[in-house]
């Protein structure tokens, strides 16, 4: 069955340090991959969109990885702040539809 | 920057009764979705919706569901006799017409059924 597993231990890292967030899927070809930030009580905000033939995407602090072949996206926030401390979700979709398949999320915590 | 904004943000309702979520999607966006989000738990699909018709819908959007875009800007779900398991967040979200476009989330409606 389709699965796609995000850590779901949280991810606690010192301000200043790069966080690295996985996320990992099986049985599942996604077109395009997306990363959200969801706070307590919010709706997920976009942050970025990979598609299947790019390997790599940065906006400002943050890159996201691709790997195809293994079935990973890596997420990386550089020089972490505490205002970064939030749930990061993965979501994935395929060509023949429109729905995303969400991760369960990964809760950072970045520490002064 | 423009959003998609949800009304009411909480809403509590007795079992069976009917409800109705609004959403505004972002002006030049075409294609709009619900999501809802039990607490503790992924978010999940429950619909899409273009050019006036549904696209596609999961297994959880049975008959007690139904969505309508009455006007050319409000988007809403409409639940006909709601159920306990029912509860959840309730996520509107739209994006523009490229396929390789993000979708946008609101800020939700927790649905808090009694």
């Amino acid at each position: 069955s389709q699965k796609i597993e995000q850590n779901s231990e949280a991810l606690n890292i010192q301000e200043g340090k790069t966080a690295t967030l996985t996320c990992n899927y099986t049985n599942y070809s996604p077109a395009y991959l997306q990363w959200y930030r969801q706070d307590p009580g919010r709706g997920p905000v976009f942050l970025l969109l990979i598609r299947e033939n790019e390997k790599e995407k940065r906006k400002e602090r943050l890159k996201v990885t691709f790997d195809t072949t293994l079935k990973q996206s890596l997420f990386h926030i550089t020089a972490s702040q505490p205002a970064d401390s939030a749930t990061y979700l993965c979501a994935l979709r395929s060509y023949n539809t429109d729905k995303l398949i969400f991760g369960t999320g990964t809760r950072l915590q970045v520490f002064p | 920057e423009p959003e998609v904004t949800q009304t009411p943000s909480h809403q509590v309702t007795q079992m069976g009764q009917e409800v109705i979520l609004r959403c505004v999607p972002i002006s030049n966006h075409l294609y709009f979705y619900w999501y809802r989000q039990i607490l503790g738990q992924k978010v999940e699909f429950l619909v899409s919706f273009y050019n006036n018709e549904i696209s596609e819908k999961s297994e959880i959007f049975d008959d007690q569901f139904s969505v309508e875009r009455p006007d050319g800007s409000n988007f809403t779900l409409k639940i006909r006799s709601t159920k306990l398991e029912d509860s959840a967040m309730y996520f509107c979200a739209s994006r523009e017409g490229q396929s390789y476009q993000p979708q946008h989330f609101g800020d939700g409606t927790r649905l808090s059924i009694l």
